[in-house]
């Protein structure tokens, strides 16, 4: 299976910074990545998909980047709401597999 | 609106068997892959299990494969999951998930998920 990891495995930071996440492949996975965010007690919901597809509705400070086996999260300007466990899944091929996650605390 | 609702989780021993159950409703669930992912108490996301629109493609984790079993009533707009040999580590919030149109294995949808603990 393909192992992803996620770095940092958490964070803080203020309200109006720039954040960045990274997901590395233990192998090329082309661009077939997707980034999930986890508020506290609740379902994960889709941000972005296709390593840098912004997911309907989801706000234009959330980006993504990356191809092969390196791939970043950045969120522009941090907002209150962001506090959330963040989440990167290959869909590469099967089995699907999480990175470990990245949780994100707001100052 | 997309809306999952998931049922059938419990307390169940070690080795035993549960079922899971998904009704699905503000889609055309016949066109939609489907997803089962877990989250173990205080861990990250595990997908579980997929199945195809039409039911002709499974797919499983490593870790449920020859004792979870993934299946679809499209007539019913429902998702199942059959879990046998449960282990203590099967213990977990285990959510139904859509796949994003004409996107397999991107998840748009999700349920608030059903608990399942695994324990003597």
């Amino acid at each position: 299976a393909i192992q992803m990891t996620q770095s940092p495995s958490s964070l803080s930071a203020s309200v109006g910074d720039r954040v960045t996440i990274t997901c590395r492949a233990s192998q090329d996975i082309r661009d077939d990545l997707g980034w999930y965010r986890q508020k506290p007690g609740k379902a994960p919901e889709l941000l972005i998909y296709a390593a840098s597809i912004l997911q309907s509705g989801v706000p234009s400070r959330f980006s993504g980047s990356g191809a092969g086996t390196d791939f970043t999260l950045t969120i522009s300007s941090l907002q209150p709401d962001d506090s959330a466990t963040y989440y990167c899944l290959q869909d590469y091929s099967y089995p699907l597999t999480f990175g470990g996650g990245t949780k994100l605390e707001i100052k | 609106q997309v809306q999952l609702v998931e049922s059938g989780g419990g307390v169940v021993q070690p080795g035993g068997s549960l079922g899971l159950s998904c009704a699905a409703s503000g889609f055309i669930f016949s066109s939609s892959g489907m997803n089962w992912v877990r989250q173990a108490p205080g861990k990250g996301l595990e997908w579980v299990a997929y199945i195809r629109y039409d039911g002709g493609k499974e797919k499983y984790s490593d870790s449920v494969k020859g004792r979870f079993t993934i299946s679809r009533d499209n007539s019913k707009n429902a998702l199942h999951l059959q879990m046998s040999s449960l282990r203590e580590d099967d213990t977990a919030l285990y959510y139904c998930v859509r796949d994003l149109p004409r996107e397999e294995a991107r998840f748009d949808s999700w349920g608030q998920g059903t608990r399942v603990v695994v324990s003597s």
